[in-house]
């Protein structure tokens, strides 16, 4: 089965820890994304990557860092400078930048 | 930049009626549009999308949009309701001024009564 996988799908972390989110795709897509969902906000970009070894800022991208090493995997590390990390955490991806995105199933992160 | 609104928050329907959800964009230049809906806890699916041919789409599990240039708009419609359509709704526009990246309304809630 092809699709997007995120682990794991609920996440505990103490203030001041980095925690790194995971993000595989087996659907051979050269784009991959990360979001960030916040109640009665939307989508919001933090990451993008066209190809690897490449990757973009989206529009919050402070306090975030990712890494493309392989096609199939865009892992999101959740520094301890990101001032409210809590959230639910959406990785995409897409054929090329200009197609339609296809979601995992995202992974719901909470920092205490 | 690109930008997307969704009237409406939430919206409510009793089981059997006729959904209809919002949603307008910025652009005079006609984007790429698209409808995704996401169920608790989960990823977002895509419902349908527009891409310059047709201007009435049909999409998954009975719904359609319709893209009308004049009125900036693509509104979400469903002839009869399901309590399985209960879930939150996003329309999304690409931007061609901004490397087509995808922007997201900020939902629309939808709930339905038996």
């Amino acid at each position: 089965d092809g699709g997007i996988t995120q682990s794991p799908k609920y996440l505990f972390r103490k203030e001041g820890q980095n925690v790194t989110l995971s993000c595989e795709q087996n659907l051979n897509h050269d784009a991959m994304y990360w979001y960030r969902q916040d109640p009665g906000q939307g989508l919001r970009l933090i990451y993008y990557s066209q190809i690897v070894n490449d990757f973009q800022k989206g529009d919050i991208a402070e306090g975030y860092s990712v890494s493309r090493e392989k096609k199939e995997s865009f892992p999101l590390t959740v520094t301890s400078a990101q001032k409210n990390p809590t959230a639910f955490y959406l990785c995409a991806s897409s054929p090329t930048r200009y197609y339609e995105q296809y979601f995992g199933p995202g992974t719901r992160l909470t920092v205490t | 930049a690109q930008s997307v609104t969704q009237l409406g928050s939430h919206v409510s329907v009793s089981e059997g009626a006729l959904v209809l959800l919002r949603c307008n964009y910025s652009s005079s230049v006609p984007p790429y549009l698209f409808w995704y809906v996401q169920y608790p806890n989960q990823g977002l699916q895509l419902l349908l999308k527009y891409t310059s041919a047709a201007t009435l789409v049909k999409g998954i599990n009975g719904f359609e949009a319709e893209f009308k240039k004049s009125e900036t708009s693509f509104h979400l419609t469903k002839p009869s309701a399901h309590m399985s359509d209960a879930a939150e709704y996003f329309c999304v526009v690409s931007d061609p001024g901004n490397n087509n990246d995808m922007r997201f309304g900020a939902g629309t809630r939808l709930t339905v009564k038996p």
